[in-house]
């Protein structure tokens, strides 16, 4: 059964870099078709698209973040990581990763499963 | 890009049926299928539908999704409530480059 888990800082400073990395288990990253993606959840509030990276580097990246984000995948460790620079309290979230359904290779977009995701406060 | 726009909250008694709707800014709803998710309290989101209006395996068939064009919204139906259907419920898409599109969400409130 695949799992994710995410790890990473809880706190970090205004301005600062967050850096999370979600582990993969039971499957290989490097499955055909799927893509690894980021997804917040900011408190009390709904849920904001990050980004997805595929296995060979290839990224989307949500527009109103595109400028901080930056997601990279490590194949051998089996694992994908999300940076986002110059953060500010509205930063602050729980940030889930998940498989990544493509349209170009499934009949929908969908995020499944996702992992217990970890909370991140930005604070000085 | 479109927006998913869902109601705050509902509120249904135990046995009853209710209703979620998830309605699309532009664009047409029958365009890109409609997923919907349940986050139970400090739990992570799980496939309830997909695809409009397929489950997962697991999934009891006392949930259902639909799209209705008319209103150019989707909806997700739970029948015979359960106290455990308690939880947030979140609607989802995607535009055309494959980035997902979420509802500000629904908090099913089983009285």
């Amino acid at each position: 059964q695949l799992q994710l888990q995410e790890s990473g800082p809880g706190l970090v400073k205004p301005s600062e870099t967050l850096s999370l990395t979600c582990t993969v288990s039971g499957g290989s990253i490097s499955s055909r078709g799927y893509y690894w993606g980021w997804i917040r959840q900011s408190p009390g509030k709904g849920l904001e698209y990050i980004g997805s990276i595929y296995n060979s580097g290839n990224t989307y990246y949500n527009p109103s973040l595109k400028s901080r984000v930056t997601i990279s995948v490590d194949t051998f460790k089996n694992q994908f990581s999300l940076n986002l620079n110059s953060v500010t309290a509205a930063d602050t979230a729980v940030y889930y990763c998940a498989r990544h359904y493509p349209k170009d290779f499934w009949s929908t977009v969908r995020f499944d499963p996702w992992g217990q995701g970890t909370l991140v406060i930005v604070s000085s | 890009n479109f927006m998913l726009t869902q109601p705050h909250s509902v509120a249904e008694s135990p046995g009853k049926t209710v209703t979620i709707s998830c309605a699309r800014s532009s664009g047409s709803i029958a365009s890109n299928y409609v997923q919907w998710y349940q986050q139970r309290p400090g739990s992570s989101p799980t496939t309830v539908i997909y695809e409009d209006n397929q489950r997962p395996s697991g999934v009891p068939d006392r949930f259902s999704g639909s799209i209705d064009s008319s209103s150019n919204s989707a909806s997700l139906t739970i029948s015979g409530l359960k106290t455990e259907d308690e939880a947030d419920y979140y609607c989802q898409s995607y535009d055309s480059s494959n980035q997902g599109v979420f509802g500000g969400g629904t908090k099913l409130t089983v009285l």
